[in-house]
């Protein structure tokens, strides 16, 4: 099993849809999560951090789920520049930050 | 500069060449990352630095591949000898300290091994 996995995509959605991303990882004694969004030729950046509570900023919620070693993005009420690819990051197994990134999920939203 | 700055932005090199690329991380963050992502992949974890000290080297593929940090600052990825997979955006990142769960990366350095 891959350290981080997730579903490549692409998912192509129009304006304003509802979509929602798995990412699962291998590592249970992970302790933290994290949500990257990479625009085509650019550098990652961090779109939001994953709590146990789950957790809400704006359009977008994360959400953890130990039992079952997976993490979920829902981006509600898409725009086309949310066109992207989304990289689920989960902390690695050295016991230092070495954070494990999947390999990312292409967003396209559509006029 | 107010981010991570990495040079050079591209650079195309021969078969057999050896290569130094270089970070300079936001002023301050002790923690900087080297990872690299091939076309259509993921990030792949490098190296990691806390300070001047490498604690996980876990990440480079070879002997062919060093990297150095100085002064708590700048640092340099070495590759030597370079090879056609070499050929790929080597990323840098910084953050605050090791705890710190966001990376701030730099635009990259894009090697092409001919």
């Amino acid at each position: 099993r891959k350290e981080v996995e997730q579903d490549p995509g692409p998912f192509n959605v129009p304006e304003g849809a509802t979509v929602a991303f798995n990412c699962t990882y291998s590592n249970s004694a992970s302790q933290s999560f994290f949500w990257y969004r990479q625009d085509c030729r650019k550098e990652p950046k961090l779109l939001m951090s994953v709590y146990s509570s789950g957790n809400e900023d704006g359009r977008f919620t994360a959400q953890l789920n130990r039992a079952s070693q997976y993490i979920s993005l829902l981006i509600r009420d898409s725009k086309l520049s949310d066109s992207a690819t989304y990289l689920c990051v989960v902390n690695g197994n050295s016991g230092y930050s070495t954070l494990t990134f999947g390999k990312g999920t292409m967003l396209l939203v559509s006029p | 500069g107010a981010g991570v700055s990495q040079s050079p932005s591209n650079k195309v090199t021969e078969k057999g060449k050896d290569v130094e690329l270089r970070c300079d991380p936001i002023s301050g963050h002790t923690a900087l990352y080297w990872y690299r992502q091939s076309l259509g992949q993921g990030l792949e974890f490098l190296i990691y630095f806390q300070g001047n000290s490498a604690p996980d080297k876990s990440g480079l593929p070879s002997d062919r591949f060093s990297a150095e940090r100085t002064g708590g600052s700048v640092s340099t990825l070495t590759i030597q000898r370079t090879q056609q997979e070499d050929s790929a955006v080597y990323l840098c990142a910084s953050s605050l300290t090791r705890a710190a769960g966001e990376l701030f990366f730099g635009e990259g350095s894009r090697l092409t091994v001919l």
